[in-house]
């Protein structure tokens, strides 16, 4: 599986936007990109994934470069809620099993 | 609420024991999948099975063996224990055993070694 790049660490305002970047730079053309985050002390949830297009859901949006090897994880209004450590992940879809090589995210911090 | 349920959530030890971890899937979810994370680290593959079977292994211990049984939960078992163990252990589940689809995972079982 091919690698991410993420910031260690990122800190936003509340209700502000949060635009947590990654890099991929080695993706390949069947590489799914995947978010989760992981809220302290809880299991890593879901966040949304794309391939192509740009993409959202009631949680984020999800910006992919023209050229994929970078993308961005919008938080439209962020809370202290949404204080997480947040990971991007590439998923071969060719792949018969579902490793996903897991790097160290990005820890949002909200300030109030 | 994942669907995911994990026993037990924290769990305290000694060196050489031997535990067993427990992962019921999501209704319906072929696959389980099991991960380590250690502190403040990211979470490390252990081992994944689909229908029974086991499809991927990562970096697991030899000490560490894990099955799914016919009601499709799994059980994750680590033995010899050393203090490096202490982690904690996430089990995930998803409908097959690939694609492109998101995996729902546990709370988590917080083993210490002392």
């Amino acid at each position: 599986d091919a690698k991410t790049t993420q910031p260690n660490s990122m800190e936003s305002n509340e209700e502000e936007p949060v635009h947590l970047p990654c890099n991929h730079s080695t993706i390949s053309g069947t590489d799914y990109i995947h978010w989760y985050r992981q809220l302290p002390s809880q299991g890593p949830e879901y966040v949304i994934h794309g391939l192509t297009s740009n993409v959202n859901n009631r949680m984020a949006s999800l910006a992919i470069a023209e050229d994929r090897k970078s993308s961005t994880l919008i938080l439209h209004r962020a809370t202290l809620r949404d204080a997480a450590v947040y990971y991007c992940i590439l998923r071969d879809s060719m792949d018969s099993n579902y490793q996903l090589i897991w790097g160290a995210g990005t820890k949002l911090i909200i300030k109030p | 609420d994942s669907g995911v349920t994990q026993t037990p959530k924290h769990l305290i030890t000694a060196t050489g024991q031997r535990v067993t971890l427990r992962c019921s899937p999501r209704s319906g979810d072929l696959s389980v999948y099991w991960y380590q994370q250690s502190l403040d680290q990211g979470l490390q593959f252990l081992i994944q099975y689909y229908n029974g079977e086991e499809r991927a292994k990562g970096n697991i211990l030899e000490r560490f063996s894990a099955q799914q049984f016919p009601d499709l939960h799994s059980e994750l078992n680590l033995s010899s224990l050393e203090l490096g163990d202490s982690a904690l252990y996430f089990c995930a589940s998803s409908p097959n055993g690939g694609g492109a689809g998101e995996l729902f995972f546990g709370e988590g079982s917080r083993l210490t070694v002392l």
